[in-house]
């Protein structure tokens, strides 16, 4: 079956310094998998996605994440954090559903704050 | 671009009481989608519809139900509301092609407490 760990339930980082975001996938086939992330009281939005093309995936907003099938991770990326970046962020897979229909494994979401 | 709709943003009902969730969306999706959100739990699928009329349950559909009369349109309904469904309920699109699914589009969210 598939899964996501998301290996940080809370991540703390100065504005200006790197982000860092880890997610491990478990998958008995080759994954596809997303990054949303919600910023508060707002709906989930897709920073990027990530489905057996280039095994770097370049997102919105200066996000990026690396698909490491020998480490059965997609961890999330940025160089430089910026005060609005500050949001939850969930790593998911995707899976097969009854009937042959994909459907969406959330992981529990990792809070990113960003200080001054 | 896409738009999903959420009929309210908080909802305050008491235990007992049957609640209509709706979500509208714009882009002609075929598929729709009711998850509920709690911390630390992430996002839980509690139904799925494929198409008109079509419905599948998802990891927790116990307690809920669901209504697709119209493709753009998907209701979840709580038969009898109970505290332990005060959450947040989030409403998802998306497209398909040949059952498979592509990325999912999210409404705001409806905040219901259940006293």
């Amino acid at each position: 079956a598939q899964s996501v760990t998301q290996l940080d339930s809370h991540v703390s980082v100065s504005e200006g310094t790197p982000v860092l975001l880890r997610c491990n996938y478990s998958s008995s086939y080759s994954p596809s998998l997303f990054w949303y992330v919600q910023h508060p009281n707002k709906g989930l939005q897709l920073l990027l996605k990530y489905t057996s093309a280039a095994t770097l995936v370049k997102g919105i907003n200066g996000f990026e994440a690396e698909f490491k099938k020998s480490e059965t991770s997609f961890h999330l990326t940025k160089p430089s954090a910026h005060m609005s970046d500050a949001a939850e962020y969930f790593c998911v897979v995707i899976t097969m559903f009854s009937g042959g229909y994909n459907k969406l494994i959330f992981g529990a979401g990792t809070r990113l704050a960003v200080h001054p | 671009d896409v738009k999903v709709t959420q009929s309210s943003r908080y909802l305050v009902k008491r235990t007992g009481e049957k609640v209509f969730l709706e979500c509208v969306q714009d882009m002609d999706h075929e598929n729709m989608f009711w998850y509920r959100q709690d911390p630390g739990l992430g996002l839980r699928l509690i139904y799925f519809s494929y198409d008109v009329k079509m419905k599948e349950k998802g990891d927790i559909p116990e307690g809920y139900s669901v209504s697709r009369e119209k493709k753009e349109r998907f209701s979840l309904i709580l038969e009898s509301a109970s505290t332990n469904q005060t959450s947040m309920y989030l409403c998802a699109s998306s497209f398909s092609l040949a059952g498979l699914s592509y990325e999912q589009y999210f409404g705001p969210g409806t905040r219901l407490t259940v006293t």
